[in-house]
């Protein structure tokens, strides 16, 4: 059973405007949401991160919001640059049962000139 | 540049052999993780290691192991090896078992 899903393979966008990443999630025991960015052939790069506690964290162009009776989250970027092209993974994790983290299926996000 | 590097970058195998990959982590970084990605199971984790001992397992195959040594590298064998274990195998680490992890750029596994 998929625990982190992404239900958007793909997302195309224009330059300037906001990008919006969704990820639902079933295991009520994840206490910890990240988002990880990926170029082919590298490893996933670190973006941005939201505790069970708080409802939405921001850094920079990037906003997470979670919704925990929903278990949804998304991933906002606004405005998006055509150097967001990538794949983003949602990933989480209970961080008092190993903190391994259990990923979406990705997101491959398309930012048009 | 996470901090996190990974050798060898590729590696091309035959069936039935054994290859070892290796990991160090960010430099004050105690927790390793292994996971693995393969076109049909997305990212997986395999393994976690915490100041040398072993944390938690994840679907790790038996003809699997891993190990952290003293100088917190680790160590990913992978025995026996078959078509199927062709993947990208990442590494992570992170501050404390508790904290975010930084991947590696991962080791691409061919088995053919």
């Amino acid at each position: 059973d998929q625990q982190v899903k992404q239900n958007s393979p793909s997302l195309s966008v224009q330059e300037g405007r906001i990008s919006i990443l969704n990820c639902d999630y079933t295991n009520s025991m994840f206490d910890y949401f990240l988002w990880y960015k990926k170029y082919p052939a590298e490893g996933p790069t670190f973006l941005i991160s939201i505790s069970s506690i708080k409802d939405k964290n921001e850094d920079g162009r990037f906003t997470v919001f979670l919704n925990k009776s929903a278990k949804h989250l998304s991933l906002h970027i606004v405005p998006s640059q055509p150097g967001d092209s990538a794949v983003y993974f949602c990933a989480a994790s209970a961080r008092n049962a190993g903190n391994m983290l259990t990923f979406g299926g990705g997101t491959r996000l398309m930012v048009k000139p | 540049d996470s901090g996190v590097t990974q050798t060898p970058k590729h590696l091309i195998t035959a069936t039935g052999q054994r290859v070892t990959l290796r990991c160090s982590p960010r430099s004050g970084d105690l927790s390793v993780y292994w996971y693995q990605q393969s076109l049909d199971q997305g990212l997986q984790f395999l393994i976690q290691y915490y100041n040398g001992e072993e944390r938690a397992k994840g679907n790790i195959l038996e003809r699997f192991s891993a190990q952290q040594f003293p100088d917190l590298h680790s160590e990913l064998n992978l025995s026996s090896l078959e078509l199927g274990d062709s993947a990208l195998y990442f590494c992570a680490s992170s501050a404390s078992p508790v904290d975010t992890q930084y991947f590696g750029p991962g080791t691409r596994l061919t088995v053919l």
